[in-house]
């Protein structure tokens, strides 16, 4: 069974950046799946951010192009995401996820809340 | 892109059936099988129960089911069991490589 655990800072400065890892377990990033980001913000539903694939192809919601960045550490089985110029909108439970066949996520951390404030 | 519609709320009593909706347009749901279900609770990491409009993943229990007509898709769940009590998300495929989701429904079992 494959397992995702998010990483990293809690807190993050208003126009700072985001930054996250997902560390994969129990299987490979090189494997045939895209690997995705997903967040939630408080008393908000879910909105998917982009997904990544092991050779670094990206797909990002368009609504959030041109200040995402994902990518892809086959050495250390993990992935990714970048998110600049963040504000207080931004504050959200962070979610890694494995994509498979049909767009469907079947597989998720347990997500990382990220503050955005000052 | 807008999010998927679906009712903020739905409800039932144990061993009844309740089916949450979730609307959207020919450019997502109605124009692909890619329709997913998950369920939510607070706290936890979500849990996929239905891809490709009507398909289960392996463990997930055969009393919940999906479906879709025209730009609406369905989650029924039959049966309700006091665990079934979640927030329940839909999600499609919009084209040009792109996922959106649905605003959530909370499912009460009375």
């Amino acid at each position: 069974q494959v397992q995702l655990q998010e990483s990293g800072p809690g807190l993050v400065k208003p126009s700072g950046t985001l930054s996250l890892t997902c560390a994969v377990s129990g299987g490979s990033i090189s494997s045939s799946n895209w690997w995705s980001w997903v967040r939630q913000p408080p008393r908000k539903g879910l909105e998917w951010i982009g997904e990544v694939y092991h050779s670094g192809s990206t797909n990002y919601n368009p609504s959030l192009k041109g200040r995402v960045t994902m990518s892809v550490d086959k050495s250390k089985n993990q992935f990714s995401l970048k998110l600049s110029s963040v504000t207080a909108a931004d504050t959200a439970v962070y979610y890694c996820a494995r994509s498979v066949s049909g767009w469907g996520l079947d597989n998720w951390g347990q997500g990382t809340l990220v503050t955005v404030s000052s | 892109q807008s999010a998927l519609t679906q009712p903020p709320s739905a409800s039932g009593s144990p061993g009844q059936s309740v089916t949450i909706s979730c609307t959207g347009t020919s450019s997502d749901v109605g124009g692909y099988n890619y329709v997913s279900w998950y369920q939510h609770h607070p706290g936890k990491a979500p849990k996929l129960m239905i891809y490709e409009v009507s398909k289960r993943p392996s463990g997930v229990p055969d009393r919940f089911s999906g479906s879709k007509s025209g730009n609406t898709a369905s989650l029924t769940v039959s049966g309700l069991q006091a665990e079934d009590e979640a927030d329940y998300y839909c999600s499609s495929y919009a084209g040009n490589n792109n996922l959106v989701f649905g605003g959530g429904t909370k499912l009460t079992v009375l």
